[in-house]
């Protein structure tokens, strides 16, 4: 079974902080999600990697998968309060749709 | 618009009651699921269906129910509710496809006393 690391489990910044947190397999993932929840809120889609080396940016946001398709990071830079939320990697190689998770990285930003 | 609704948004019961939580798609998905989020545990998933009639058990099925009659609903069953099932529950759909986006629902907030 895939099993996904995320780490760091927590993490409480200033504003205007850069921040990275990763995302680890001990397989290759055929491609890969990232999704933000918010309190109170369903996760949302933020982006999908296929691509070893694939570079995406949303915004602040840039999301980088391994060469070996094994690992993801997620970079923000100048994070603001509005980031804060658990974010969540998600492995989507299975063929039957299902998606396996991993136990998230809950991100504060103060102001 | 796109969306996943589930209700009720939020749920007190009692051991033993039975209950049923709602869960509708309208973008035509084929597989929807369920899963509960609990701290530390992050999303398990409960059941999942790759279409109608054709449901199988998730990461943690016991005490749990589902049925798939029609392509758009996907109720989630709790015959005997217990503590131990009290939980954030959120019901998904996507495409059956390894890169679709998956939706979620708003989530349920579910406490059994």
């Amino acid at each position: 079974t895939q099993l996904l690391e995320q780490s760091p489990q927590f993490l409480s910044i200033q504003e205007g902080e850069n921040l990275t947190v990763y995302c680890n397999s001990s397989s290759v993932f055929s491609s890969l999600q990232w999704y933000r929840q918010e309190p109170g809120e369903g996760p949302v889609l933020l982006v999908t990697v296929v691509t070893g080396g694939e570079v995406k940016k949303l915004k602040r946001l840039t999301f980088q998968f391994g060469d070996a398709r094994k690992d993801s990071s997620l970079h923000i830079t100048a994070a603001q309060p509005g980031d804060t939320g658990l974010y969540l990697c998600a492995d989507g190689s299975s063929n039957t749709g299902k998606l396996i998770f991993g136990q998230g990285t809950t991100l504060q930003v103060k102001p | 618009e796109a969306q996943v609704t589930q209700n009720p948004r939020y749920l007190i019961t009692v051991t033993g009651k039975k209950l049923t939580v709602t869960c509708s798609q309208n973008m035509n998905h084929e597989y929807m699921s369920w899963y509960r989020q609990d701290p530390g545990l992050g999303l398990r998933q409960i059941y999942y269906s790759m279409n109608v009639e054709v449901t199988d058990k998730g990461d943690v099925p016991e005490g749990y129910k589902v049925s798939r009659k029609e392509k758009r609903n996907f109720p989630l069953i709790l015959e005997s509710p217990s503590p131990n099932q009290t939980s954030l529950y959120f019901c998904a759909s996507r495409l059956a496809t390894g890169a679709s986006k998956q939706y979620f629902g708003p989530g349920t907030r579910l406490t059994v006393t």
